[in-house]
């Protein structure tokens, strides 16, 4: 595709079910970044993955989200057990190299009942 | 810690008004700083970066390490300029941390 795609773009959930959240990056970007945007608040950095490079998870809150990518493809998040504080905008990130221009995904919106 | 800072919730000002949109950071190296900007019902998208000394739909933004700022300025604002524009520092080799936006609203 032409951009980053995200998948679904909304999701409701009650409280303690499981999600998985999909990134499909731009074709070619060895980069990818999941940020969370709560409501009001500004992107808060998730989890880093370059290439066949160990992932950075530095940015993961708790145990619940993991996140991995095959190769250079797509990436799931995934949150267990998904708490109220969990709702917010996923966002999702590509870029071509190092420190280079970030492309956006649309957001995935998920709800926590 | 590395911190950005964007003390405006919302900026509004008349068309054809001057517009400044504040960035303040915190880091001890050399920063990158960038502005993202985001119209309605569209994605993120970069605006500009300090490194490209450029000037994107007129706007421009200079690196001010004296006062640790990053502030985005605009002569004359016009209603299209109306977003949510976030400032970015590209602290260690990849990770960018982001304030929490400015949302301008440019006035007719």
């Amino acid at each position: 595709g032409a951009g980053v795609s995200q998948s679904p773009s909304n999701k409701v959930t009650e409280k303690g079910k499981d999600v998985e959240l999909r990134c499909d990056p731009i074709s070619g970007h060895t980069a990818l970044y999941w940020y969370r945007q709560r409501l009001g608040q500004g992107l808060e950095f998730l989890i880093y993955f370059q290439g066949n490079s160990a992932p950075d998870k530095s940015g993961l809150p708790s145990d619940r989200f993991s996140a991995e990518r095959t190769g250079e493809s797509v990436s799931t998040l995934t949150i267990q057990r998904t708490q109220q504080e969990d709702s917010a905008v996923y966002l999702c990130a590509s870029s071509l190299e190092v420190r280079g221009e970030l492309f956006f995904g649309e957001g995935s919106r998920l709800t926590v009942l | 810690a590395q911190r950005v800072t964007q003390p405006e919730k919302l900026l509004s000002v008349f068309k054809g008004a001057p517009v400044e949109l504040k960035c303040n950071y915190s880091y001890s190296g050399s920063p990158e700083l960038f502005w993202y900007v985001q119209y309605s019902r569209q994605r993120l998208q970069l605006l500009l970066r300090h490194i490209s000394r450029e000037s994107i739909k007129g706007f421009t933004a200079d690196l001010n390490k004296g006062e640790t700022s990053f502030h985005l300025k605009k002569p004359f604002a016009q209603e299209e300029d109306s977003a949510m524009y976030y400032c970015a520092l590209g602290a260690s080799s990849y990770k960018l941390i982001f304030g929490s936006g400015t949302r301008l609203l440019v006035r007719p």
